[in-house]
């Protein structure tokens, strides 16, 4: 079974920018949730899909956005990017909503911004 | 908010040696209670996990304890290898994800 694949690896940006990241999860897991990983704050969530609506979302500011596809693929969109948003973004799926499910974590996408 | 503390941050062991990160969570709520380890330019993969009914769960030479009363689960690592070198998460939760802060274990020759 293939795992979760997260595209691009690596992205450079500048400030005020967009930026668009997508993530496949494992076939037939429905949950995908995003994570803002930096050396400082650690792994900090973003927000969780279930079924194409957000169920969850951390504390991040508007800039940050999501969505889901009728396939459970998901993207996730950073718009007037920040020299702070550089971070690794990692995507992570697993098969039902809720906390108690195991979560599946792509390799993520590198993204600076300069 | 909720809180979640993992100690140590860093972990250096000889080889052949048992390593324990302790991780500590406020939210009493919290029912799942997962470790996940960490390669460089990887992302986070589990590696054991534990429900809030059992206190103890084992998977060969990874083990996870569990105290409920005392809002703490520790992952206890035995004959440490090299490849065990990673940083590991404790990720506890109900509805809420917060992850620790990591602990980069090194694993001496």
């Amino acid at each position: 079974k293939a795992g979760v694949t997260q595209t691009p690896r690596y992205l450079i940006k500048t400030r005020g920018q967009q930026v668009t990241l997508s993530c496949s999860p494992i076939s037939g897991h429905r949950s995908v949730s995003w994570y803002q990983q930096t050396p400082g704050q650690g792994l900090q969530f973003l927000f969780e899909y279930f079924s194409e609506t957000q169920r969850n979302k951390g504390n991040f500011p508007g800039r940050f956005s999501g969505r889901q596809f009728s396939n459970s693929r998901s993207e996730m969109n950073v718009s007037t990017l920040e020299l702070g948003d550089s971070a690794l973004y990692l995507c992570a799926s697993s098969s039902g909503q809720g906390g108690n499910q195991p979560q599946h974590f792509g390799d993520g996408t590198r993204l600076s911004i300069l | 908010g909720e809180n979640v503390e993992q100690h140590p941050s860093t972990l250096s062991v000889q080889e052949g040696d048992s390593a324990v990160i302790k991780c500590t969570y406020s939210d009493s709520a919290s029912n799942y209670f997962p470790w996940y380890k960490q390669e460089l330019g990887k992302g986070p993969q589990l590696i054991i996990d534990i429900r809030s009914n059992v206190g103890e769960k084992k998977d060969q030479r990874i083990a996870v304890t569990l105290n409920k009363t005392a809002k703490h689960f520790s992952l206890h690592i035995t004959e440490t290898q090299p490849e065990d070198s990673a940083v590991y998460f404790c990720a506890p939760r109900d509805d809420k994800i917060i992850f620790g802060k990591g602990t980069r274990l090194h694993i001496l020759p």
